[in-house]
């Protein structure tokens, strides 16, 4: 399996809502990312684990928790969210967490809408 | 952190000819470069990766330059085709850091 697989492709939410995106992958990789992509833009980093500990927070607002409950998951937790949260969510995995010189394999990820 | 600046931020090219985006980065201390390439509604995916051993690598159709002097790194796609049209990022990581910095990127479309 080669793969990084995000659920639920896309997600539409109110403000009030709380909602969660699930990200899995089997290669054995030890670093997981979550990253924020609008239209047209690069990927930004919200958030590294590696190996299951949380290493990197982008000062993400508290509105989005992380979680790693393994090394094969990663959640992304999401409460009170602002329309401007909308954006495509991925997620991402590689080897190793020691440096940023790693290959990425990103997910398909979350289109998600606040409305 | 690092700065990592990309043009053109858009490239229109004919069918068969070739494109080349250019990359500049701040860390001198960065090295490794990728080039992610993102269709239209799908994931980031690597195409292409050089580290700061060796100045030039290749994969059928596409290439990439590296120059640690003056630390610029560049994409080179020949013989362009159609499902070449995408928007390509470039990418640095500071010299000893977790994070990614990825350039704005460019969009190419390939003109049949």
């Amino acid at each position: 399996d080669t793969e990084v697989t995000q659920t639920p492709k896309h997600l539409v939410m109110g403000m009030t809502n709380k909602k969660s995106l699930k990200c899995e992958q089997h290669m054995g990789h030890r670093a997981m990312y979550w990253y924020k992509q609008k239209a047209k833009k690069p990927p930004e980093l919200m958030f590294v684990y590696s190996y299951e500990k949380l290493s990197i927070n982008e000062s993400v607002p508290s509105r989005f928790s992380p979680e790693c409950p393994n090394s094969s998951l990663l959640n992304l937790h999401l409460h009170a969210l602002q329309p401007e949260d909308s954006a495509l969510y991925l997620c991402a995995s590689s080897q190793d967490g020691g440096s940023g010189a790693n290959v990425l394999t990103f997910g398909a990820g979350s289109r998600l809408t606040v409305l | 952190g690092e700065n990592v600046e990309q043009h053109p931020s858009t490239l229109s090219v004919q069918e068969g000819d070739s494109a080349v985006i250019k990359c500049t980065y701040s860390d001198s201390a960065s090295n490794y470069f990728p080039w992610y390439k993102q269709e239209l509604g799908k994931r980031p995916q690597l195409i292409i990766d050089i580290r700061s051993n060796v100045g030039e690598k290749k994969d059928q159709r596409i290439a990439v330059t590296l120059n640690k002097t003056a630390k610029h790194f560049s994409l080179h796609i020949t013989e362009t085709q159609p499902e070449d049209s995408a928007v390509y990022f470039c990418a640095a990581p500071p010299g000893y850091d977790y994070k990614l910095s990825f350039g704005a990127g460019t969009t190419v479309t390939v003109r049949a």
